[in-house]
């Protein structure tokens, strides 16, 4: 089984809708982070959390929030959606010192019309 | 400008060619890392390095810090090698992931 898996893995759904994507890890990470892609752009970090207790925004957080259920779990939610909001999304884990490499998702494909 | 810019952003090789991506950062860095996207979409990392060389398999990253620069190498390339490549660095301060755009590599037989 993957250790990092993402709920849905595709979505499409309509401007205004709420949408919550999912992200759960096996790995006993503390630290997790959603990130999303657009093309031709890097990744680009949404939110991450250190521990459950740990919520932080990252530079593109405006339109999302998170929640972060348990040590294993961290979801992304748009609470009304819009089409720029259209993208790939990663959720990644990692350990924190010294292991900073971090593990990402599978990634979910959301398109909002 | 991107604080962390890759070239090429695309790049097409013949099977067995030596492939060179390049990536340059322009902030204070504790580590780079290199990963590989299949088209699938699926991100693996592929390196994580803060001086010198590593090798693994047919893939060797090599970073230079006095100079802000890092280079993957693959030789003897194989189709299976296409995807994205993406440079990232780990922040100085803060230990965040700022990223590259990527290098989409195809590779023909």
């Amino acid at each position: 089984d993957a250790d990092v898996t993402q709920t849905p893995r595709n979505r499409i759904t309509k401007t205004g809708k709420r949408i919550m994507l999912e992200c759960s890890q096996t790995k006993g990470h503390d630290r997790m982070y959603w990130y999303r892609q657009d093309p031709g752009l890097g990744l680009r970090l949404i939110y991450y959390s250190f521990d459950v207790k740990d919520i932080n925004k990252g530079e593109i957080s405006d339109g999302y929030s998170v929640s972060r259920q348990a040590q294993a779990k961290f979801s992304l939610s748009l609470e009304s959606a819009i089409p720029n909001q259209t993208a790939l999304y990663f959720c990644a884990t990692s350990q924190g010192f010294p292991d900073y490499e971090q593990y990402f998702g599978p990634g979910t494909r959301l398109t909002v019309t | 400008k991107n604080e962390v810019e890759q070239s090429p952003q695309n790049l097409t090789a013949q099977e067995g060619e030596f492939i060179t991506i390049n990536c340059s950062y322009s902030v204070g860095i504790s580590a780079l890392h290199w990963l590989q996207q299949h088209p699938g979409g699926g991100i693996v990392s592929l390196f994580m390095l803060s001086s010198g060389k590593k090798k693994h398999g047919r893939l060797i990253a090599t970073i230079n810090i006095q100079e802000k620069h890092s280079s993957l190498h693959i030789t003897a390339s194989h189709p299976r090698d296409s995807a994205v490549y993406i440079c990232a660095v780990r922040l100085e301060y803060g230990n965040k992931l700022v990223f590259g755009a990527g290098t989409i590599l195809r590779v023909k037989s």
